[in-house]
């Protein structure tokens, strides 16, 4: 079947810090990859995507690059801010983008 | 301005009651879909609709009903045969058809039983 699996949080950083939040996949085709984003009481909204191997999705300085070899997705921020705490969920679809399989989670405090 | 509409932002519900979930798009997608978030967790599916009139059971179905008789409205109704109905429900919408589809949520409904 198809899952995602993201490093569990809560994950906690201060202002500033480098953020790596790993995902992984198992898919039974050729998945697009995404990063969605949860901020307190909404609902997600898309951070970023990925359709090919070797892809590297980007926006608001976050960034994961699409890695057939590992299976990997792993989103990626140089110098976070207070304002990016959030839940940040990982993604796929297969190409029919019938249903989407979103991980668990994980949830990030920035501290000032 | 495009986007998904969800109603109401709080619900409660009694025992025994059934109550109704809205979500309404205006961006002419043809797939939508129906989650629920308790928390600390992911989303799980309830129900997803291809197009008008047709719609799918995703993972956890038992205890609600849907009907998507329009293409802009997804009702979801949370029967009172849903014995633990608390939790947060996000609507999705897509384009539908692929290669890659995006799917845009709506603000969500926190449901809470009296």
């Amino acid at each position: 079947g198809n899952s995602v699996t993201q490093m569990e949080g809560p994950v906690t950083l201060s202002e500033e810090a480098f953020l790596t939040i790993n995902c992984t996949y198992t898919a039974t085709g050729y998945p697009s990859l995404f990063w969605y984003v949860q901020y307190p009481g909404e609902g997600l909204q898309l951070l970023l995507k990925a359709t090919k191997a070797d892809d590297k999705g980007s926006n608001k300085g976050f960034e994961a690059t699409y890695r057939k070899e590992t299976t990997s997705f792993h989103l990626e921020k140089g110098s976070v801010q207070v304002s990016d705490s959030a839940v940040y969920f990982c993604a796929l679809t297969l190409n029919y983008g019938q249903n989407f399989v979103f991980g668990p989670g994980t949830r990030l405090s920035v501290l000032p | 301005d495009g986007g998904i509409t969800q109603s109401p932002k709080y619900l409660f519900r009694k025992e025994g009651q059934n109550v109704t979930l809205s979500c309404e798009q205006n961006l002419n997608h043809d797939a939508m879909y129906w989650y629920r978030q308790d928390p600390g967790q992911g989303l799980r599916l309830i129900y997803y609709s291809q197009i008008v009139n047709d719609f799918q059971k995703g993972d956890i179905a038992e205890g609600y009903s849907v009907s998507r008789e329009k293409k802009e409205s997804f009702p979801l109704t949370v029967t009172s045969a849903q014995k633990n109905p608390t939790a947060f429900y996000l609507c999705a919408s897509s384009p539908g058809g692929a290669p890659m589809n995006i799917q845009y949520f709506g603000a969500g409904t926190r449901l809470s039983v009296l």
